[in-house]
Parts: structure tokens; sequence; C-alpha cells
């Protein structure tokens, strides 16, 4: 059964750190690429950085590039979101999602995610 | 990276066929063939449902089907039930390892 845990969140001020961790079961994590998404309260999806199964490709939202590093370690089964120079409007859940091949665009599994509340 | 235009709701009554437009750019909807929908009920994460345009995952209904003409998107749900009621997010891949998501249509079963 696919598993993905999310884990790192919590009550941040502006402009600190937060390093967000999905640790992965289940399936061949280096098989896989691997996203993170997030939803502000009462908002919609957001998508925030993506990486391929063996982190050749990364991509990031125009809102985090700069800010944000996603990397993962594969011989972990782990996912990782370093966030940097948060603000109030990165509060949201953030989800782990895997995507169904390696290089794919469609995310087929999500983790139950974790809040990240940045606020002084 | 702008987001996919959805309408914000949409409804239909039971047994009925709803679509669910979602609205691109050449840059992502109308350049690729990596639109996906999800549906996401009430404190629960998303759950894929079309992959690809019009693929659907093992487990999903027939019911689902997905579409694409041009810049534009399509889910259509039929013969609807009431476990439909959720919302429903797209997504298209828009060039250069990014994805961008709608804004979301809340669907009402009536």
């Amino acid at each position: 059964e696919v598993q993905l845990v999310e884990s790192g969140g919590g009550l941040v001020q502006p402009g600190r750190s937060l390093r967000l961790t999905c640790a992965a079961s289940g399936f061949s994590f280096d098989d896989y690429a691997m996203y993170w998404v997030r939803q502000a309260p009462g908002k919609g999806l957001d998508w925030v950085s993506g990486i391929s199964w063996n982190s050749a490709n990364i991509g990031y939202a125009d809102s985090v590039k700069g800010r944000f590093t996603i990397s993962r370690d594969n011989a972990k089964n782990s996912l990782y979101l370093q966030m940097n120079s948060l603000r109030t409007e990165d509060t949201a859940l953030y989800y782990c999602a895997k995507g169904s091949d390696g290089y794919s665009y469609d995310l087929d599994y999500w983790g139950q995610g974790t809040l990240v509340t940045v606020s002084s | 990276q702008s987001a996919l235009t959805q309408p914000p709701s949409a409804s239909g009554s039971p047994g009925q066929s709803v679509t669910i437009s979602c609205t691109g750019t050449s840059s992502d909807v109308g350049d690729y063939n990596f639109v996906s929908w999800y549906q996401q009920h009430p404190g629960k994460a998303p759950k894929l449902m079309i992959f690809e345009v019009s693929k659907r995952p093992s487990g999903v209904p027939d019911r689902f089907s997905g579409s694409k003409s041009g810049n534009t998107a399509s889910l259509t749900v039929s013969g609807l039930q009431a476990e439909d009621e959720a919302d429903y997010y797209c997504s298209s891949y828009a060039g250069s390892n990014n994805l961008v998501f709608g804004g979301g249509t809340k669907l009402t079963v009536l």
C-alpha cells in the first residue's frame, strides 16, 4: 500500500525557515517523480514544486522560486522541501504527492498534508 | 504561471450529466496532453480522477470522462451520484518542469 507521510510543519515567524519531510513507503520511491502541492485554508490547490526520479528535472512555482528548495534522498525514501524567507502568504496545508512515473505530470497518490502557519 | 480558469460552481440532479470546463492557454492546456483532474472531498486529500486528458486510473468509475479542445479541457460526470459532490480541480503541464492548477469547481448534486 502506497503511503506518504508529511512532517515538519508548524508555526513559524515571517522571514524564518522550515524544512518539510515526506516519508514514502509501499512503492519503489526511486522510480517516480514527486511533488509538493499546497492549499491555503478555504482555497484551491497550488502547485509548489516537483522533482523527477533522479533529481535531474526540478521545477518551482514563481511564487516560491529562490526561496524554496526541493530535494530527495532515494536511499531514505524521502522527499524534502526547504522553505526559507517564509511569508504570511505561504500559510497552507502542504501535501506531498507521487507522480505516476519517473517524469510524469499527474499525481496518483497524496499524503494527508502538514500544516504550515506563518505568523508573527 | 497563471492559474487555469474553472467555473466556481456546477450542479446537477442525480442521474444527470454535468461538464466542468478548464481553460488555459496555448502554453499549457493547448500545448500538452498532460491535463489531469482531481476530486477533493471536504477535509480529505485530492484523488486523481483523469490523467493525460482522458485516461482513467484503475478504480475510477467510467462515469468520469475527460476531453480537450484547443486551450480548454473538460471533465464530464455522467449518471451523477450523491458521492460525486466534491471540489474538482484541473491541472496541466506548462513546460519547463512546471505544473499549473485551476481554481477549482464545487460540484453540487441537487
